[in-house]
Formats: structure tokens, sequence, C-alpha cells
């Protein structure tokens, strides 16, 4: 079952503006991940954050953690049209087991 | 970086024909693949954990004749949907794990476009 919900559903802005999307879940994790998906393409793993920690980057991603609000959240900066795509979030109860999907973003960025 | 190639990409047939998809790990051992289902603008959903050697675990409401699996070896695993229906018709896509170290990412194929007639 998806425990994952994230905020905005859609979000649209304009190329150089930056992005920001929530993930919040219901359960104790071991780990947080996101993925980006290109229409009719599979998942690409952007970042994974681990439950003791607070705040990740990766080049123009910044993910932060507040697990007592068990909420994430994925900023892109200074965004392109290439980013638009769907983020996912997923979560991991233990490390390598099974991930639960959050309902996704569709991010458009309009150049 | 993982590769996970996932092979057809498109299959459009007819109903009543079984579909077999085959997801490999190109360059790492997955002792554990994971297949998924997505349905147009939604999230996906895990429908059953492949285990190299054994049994598949199968989610809740996934039927396990319909959607057999084999993971006969550590860089194969196979989703066959027995007997398609336009019900079927979905985005199907595969992960693995590259095995041996903790809390690593899912690597994903590029899934496969089901369309049954």
């Amino acid at each position: 079952s998806q425990q994952g919900e994230e905020d905005p559903q859609a979000l649209s802005i304009q190329e150089g503006e930056n992005a920001t999307m929530n993930c919040s879940y219901k359960t104790s994790i071991n780990n947080l991940q996101w993925y980006r998906q290109n229409s009719g393409r599979g998942l690409v793993h952007l970042i994974l954050i681990r439950s003791n920690e607070r705040e990740k980057h990766s080049g123009r991603l910044r993910v932060t953690l507040d697990t007592s609000k068990k909420s994430s959240s994925l900023l892109i900066t200074a965004s392109r049209a290439a980013d638009t795509a769907s983020y996912f979030c997923a979560t991991s109860e233990t490390s390598g087991s099974r991930l639960t999907f959050g309902e996704g973003t569709q991010l458009t960025v309009n150049p | 970086g993982a590769v996970v190639s996932q092979h057809p990409s498109r299959v459009i047939c007819k109903s009543g024909t079984s579909v077999k998809i085959e997801c490999r790990s190109l360059d790492f051992q997955a002792t554990t693949m994971f297949w998924y289902r997505q349905f147009p603008k939604q999230s996906l959903m895990l429908m059953a954990t492949s285990n190299e050697g054994s049994k598949a675990t199968y989610e809740q409401g996934v039927e396990k004749d319909k959607f057999l699996i084999n993971h006969a070896s550590l860089t194969l695993s196979t989703l066959t949907v027995t007997s398609a229906h336009p019900e079927d018709s979905s985005f199907y896509i595969c992960s693995a794990r590259d095995w041996g170290v903790s809390a690593q990412p899912q690597h994903f194929g590029d899934g496969t476009r089901l369309s049954i007639l």
C-alpha cells in the first residue's frame, strides 16, 4: 500500500526558479529516497537520505528529512526545462527492503 | 553506474496471449528484484518481490497464477502475464538492488508498456 503522500501533485514554474516538493510518510523508516521519472520511462535514482541524516546535497538538489514530522522535501534550484518530469519519494523500513512510493509530483519547467 | 535492462519496451497483443517480460542486471548481481505496475498518472505499486532460487513473494491482491515470476539466476528475473486481458494493460517496471551493500538505491529498468487488445 502507498504510505507516502506528496504535495503538490503538480507544479509548474519558469526556468531558473526553484522547485520544492514535499513528501510525508507514516511508518518508521531506515532511509528515504527520491526518484525521477520521465514520461513513459523507468525511474532514475536521485538521492538517498538515511534516517539519521537531516540534510543532503547533490548538485542542484537538496533533500531534507524530518523524522519527527515524518516528512521530507526535495529542492531543485535554478530549474531547467530538462527537469520536467515526475518526482517520487520512496521509503524503506529496513535497509535493503522493499520501497513504498509516494503519489508523486509532476513538475513542469517552462522555458 | 548500475544498469538494469528490461525487455521488451512495448508489447501489443491480443486478449488471451501470455506475455513474458525480462529484467536483467547488467553489471551487478541481484539476489532480489522487484516488479511494479504503474497506471497512467499514478504511482508505482509493488506487485511482487523476486528472490533468486526461491519463490516470489506477492503483494496482497496480486494473483500468483496470473503473474508468474521466475528468478533463475543472479542477473535475470522474468514476469509472465498469463492469458492477458485488456485490464492487464499497464506499464510494468522492474528494479534490482546491488547486493552486498546496505541502504543502496534500487536500479530501475525502463519499463514495458503492455497493451492488450
